[in-house]
C-alpha cells in the first residue's frame, strides 16, 4: 500500500534553533516528492520539490534532502523563526495519472 | 503561480442539510481538484473536476454525496449533502500550474457539523 509516515508528529522549538522533520514513504513507482507548508486556516504552499535524481533542494532556510533508495526525506529548517510555526506536509507522486499521497504532517511550534 | 479563493471559509451547519463550496481561481485550469482534511489527518483527495465532463470521484466518494459542478474554466463548486458530524473538515480546492509538479491551494473551507 502506498504510504507517507512523517515523523515527529509535532515538535517544539526555540526561535533561532535548528530542527530536521522526517518523512518515510512507500510509493511505488516514484516520480517526485514534495514538501508543504500549511499555516493555520490556509492551504497548503510548496516549499520543495525533488524528483528521482535530486539529492537535495534549497528554498531560503528549508533544505530538503532526499535518498530515493532508502525512500526517506527530510527538511531542515535553519535558524527558526516564530512565522515558521506551521503544518509541515511530505506529498509523495507516483506514476503520471494517479493522485498525490499526502503525509499527515509536523505541526512545529517555535516559542521565543 | 495561481490565486485560488473559496467561499465561505468557514460554516457550522445541521445534520441532514446541505453546503455548496465555492472554487475561483483567477487564471484559466484544465482541472482542478477538490480535497478533504479531516482533523489530525492528511489531505485526501475527494474528485478531480474537468470542464465539460463529469468529475472523477476517488475510492470511497460518490458524486450523490459529493456532487460538483464545473461550468467554466476558472470556477467549480463542491457540495456536501446530507451532511453528518462525520463530515466535518476542511475541504480544499486546488489547480496545477504551469511548472513542472507545481500545484496549488486554495485556503479551505472549515465545515463543522452538528
Amino acid at each position: 500500500k502506498n504510504q507517507v509516515e512523517q515523523s515527529p508528529q509535532s515538535l517544539i522549538i526555540l526561535e533561532g534553533k535548528n530542527c530536521t522533520l522526517q518523512c518515510n514513504y512507500t510509493v511505488s513507482p516514484f516520480s517526485n516528492l514534495r514538501w508543504y507548508k500549511q499555516d493555520t486556516g490556509r492551504g497548503p504552499v510548496s516549499l520543495t520539490i525533488m524528483t528521482f535524481s535530486e539529492n537535495t533542494k534549497s528554498n531560503g532556510r528549508y533544505t530538503a534532502t532526499l535518498d530515493a533508495d532508502t525512500k526517506q526525506s527530510s527538511l531542515h529548517i535553519t535558524a527558526s523563526q516564530l512565522s515558521d510555526s506551521a503544518s509541515y506536509i511530505c506529498v509523495v507522486s507516483g506514476q503520471a495519472g494517479t493522485a498525490l499521497i499526502f503525509g499527515k504532517g509536523t505541526t512545529l511550534s517555535v516559542s521565543s | 503561480s495561481a490565486v485560488i479563493s473559496q467561499k465561505p471559509s468557514r460554516d457550522i451547519c445541521q445534520r441532514g442539510t446541505s453546503l455548496t463550496i465555492q472554487c475561483q481561481v483567477d487564471s484559466q485550469v484544465t482541472m482542478m481538484f477538490w480535497y478533504r482534511q479531516q482533523p489530525g489527518q492528511s489531505l485526501t483527495l475527494i474528485a478531480t473536476a474537468n470542464q465539460g465532463s463529469e468529475a472523477t470521484y476517488e475510492s470511497g466518494f460518490v458524486i450523490d454525496k459529493f456532487p460538483i459542478s464545473r461550468p467554466n474554466l476558472t470556477f467549480s463548486t463542491l457540495t456536501v449533502s446530507n451532511m453528518s458530524p462525520e463530515d466535518s473538515s476542511i475541504y480544499l480546492c486546488s489547480v496545477e500550474g504551469t511548472g513542472d509538479y507545481e500545484q496549488y491551494f486554495g485556503p479551505g473551507t472549515r465545515l463543522t457539523v452538528t
